[in-house]
């Protein structure tokens, strides 16, 4: 089965500061999806960025940016000039590729809780 | 577009009751997905749907049940509800073919056991 371990608890940034918040995951597929969810005080989740494994380039979304190390299994999500909307926690999930019916189930880590300081 | 939403936000059970959420998907999407998320557990993988099939289910009793309707819309069924029911409900709608399609998710039901 697959798992998806976050390692950081909480982190905390200065604004306008960057921050890396770490992903690690494990998995016996060669083809997958990463993804990094946001979910604010509202608890509404909200995509931030998606990896596909296939891809060796390093997905990136305006402020948010990932290092992904395929043969390492990591997933790392970093975050530039930090706002103080930024303030979350932050899951990291793991989906297979489709496979024939089973695979929209999102494994998700435990969450890091980040804090945003003016 | 119209976003995902869930109805209740807010529910308080007793214990020994059901409960039935319910979920409207972005128009279009067909695939609908269900978490709980607990502060012990995380969020764990109810079950999807699509096109009105269970495509998969996670590790829960069968005290939680699910259905899908022809639009789409789904509601998810917890029977002879226990405290460690408690948790937020989230719903994900997604386009459900092959591809990396996002998942887009619901503001949540809160539910509460007594």
């Amino acid at each position: 089965a697959q798992t998806v371990t976050q390692s950081q608890p909480e982190m905390s940034v200065q604004e306008a500061e960057t921050v890396t918040l770490s992903c690690t995951y494990d998995t016996s597929e060669s083809d997958y999806y990463l993804f990094w969810y946001k979910q604010p005080p509202s608890r509404q989740m909200i995509l931030v960025i998606r990896q596909e494994a296939y891809k060796q380039q390093n997905a990136t979304e305006n402020r948010f940016s990932v290092n992904f190390q395929k043969a390492a299994k990591s997933f790392s999500l970093k975050i530039s000039d930090s706002q103080l909307g930024d303030a979350a926690m932050y899951f990291c999930a793991y989906r297979r590729t489709y496979s024939g019916g089973s695979n929209y189930k999102l494994t998700f880590g435990k969450g890091t809780l980040l804090t945003v300081n003016p | 577009k119209a976003g995902v939403t869930q109805t209740p936000r807010y529910l308080i059970k007793t214990r020994g009751q059901q409960v039935t959420l319910s979920c409207s998907p972005i128009s279009g999407h067909r695939s609908v997905s269900w978490y709980q998320q607990t502060p012990g557990q995380g969020l764990q993988f109810l079950f999807e749907y699509f096109s009105e099939t269970q495509r998969n289910k996670g590790n829960f009793p069968g005290r939680f049940s699910g259905r899908q309707f022809s639009n789409s819309r789904s509601e998810m069924n917890v029977s002879t509800l226990e405290l460690g029911d408690s948790a937020l409900y989230l719903c994900a709608s997604s386009l459900g073919g092959t591809g990396a399609y996002e998942q887009y998710f619901g503001p949540g039901t809160r539910l509460t056991v007594t």
